[in-house]
């Protein structure tokens, strides 16, 4: 059976912290993505890796970073978390020019105070 | 650029009652599309992915339909039930190697 999963369900950070958000795919798949999701603005592509060690900015990549260091892991990095980064942040995988099917994890509420 | 909109953007409804969340998209240009579920507070969960060339999918009692000329998609609940209760997303792809683009989603609350 398909699996994401995300390293915290919840997170409670301080502003100025270098958060690390990890996401993890035992479905060998090179795509993965993280997108943020926030009332009334709907789902936010982030950032995305189409295979290991590549990235590639989303819609809005200001203030965040990625790693893909091995083709399984993707991890999200705040580097200096502010409260506007509050907010719900979903992992997703899908295999390389299929049928484009995206798998998501359960998402991480991360609170920034 | 693709645009997603979803409407309503909230459905209240008996149980039994069959339902239809609505999905419109700018660029019938797709490669093609996916409805998803997701309870508060988790992630989305894949219900149905349409590919360009179909007309439309099922699933028990879900069923989605694609008509690419005029840029939309249905997803038809029959007989609804309390635990159908959840926000339902459309997403579609412009190509085999591009991202998502999401709709808001419908938000559905089912009463006993």
């Amino acid at each position: 059976d398909v699996k994401v999963t995300q390293s915290s369900r919840y997170l409670v950070k301080r502003t100025g912290e270098k958060v690390f958000l990890e996401c993890v795919q035992d479905m060998d798949h090179e795509n993965m993505f993280w997108y943020r999701q926030d009332p009334g603005l709907g789902l936010r592509l982030i950032y995305f890796s189409y295979d290991v060690k590549m990235k590639e900015k989303g819609d809005i990549p200001e203030g965040y970073s990625v790693s893909r260091e091995k083709k399984e892991r993707f991890s999200l990095i705040l580097e200096s978390a502010s409260t506007n980064q509050t907010s719900m942040y979903l992992c997703a995988s899908r295999q390389w020019g299929g049928n484009n099917e995206q798998f998501f994890g359960p998402g991480t509420r991360l609170t920034v105070l | 650029k693709q645009e997603v909109t979803q409407i309503p953007a909230a459905l209240s409804v008996p149980e039994g009652e069959n339902l239809v969340l609505n999905c419109s998209f700018t660029d019938s240009a797709i490669y093609n599309l996916q409805w998803f579920r997701q309870d508060p507070g988790k992630g989305l969960t894949s219900l149905l992915l349409i590919q360009s060339s179909q007309r439309e999918q099922t699933s028990g009692r879900l069923n989605a339909s694609l008509d690419k000329s005029s840029g939309r998609s249905t997803l038809y609940i029959a007989a609804s039930q309390p635990g159908d209760s959840a926000t339902y997303l459309c997403a579609v792809s412009n190509s085999g190697y591009s991202t998502l683009t999401f709709g808001k989603g419908t938000m559905l609350l089912v009463s006993p």
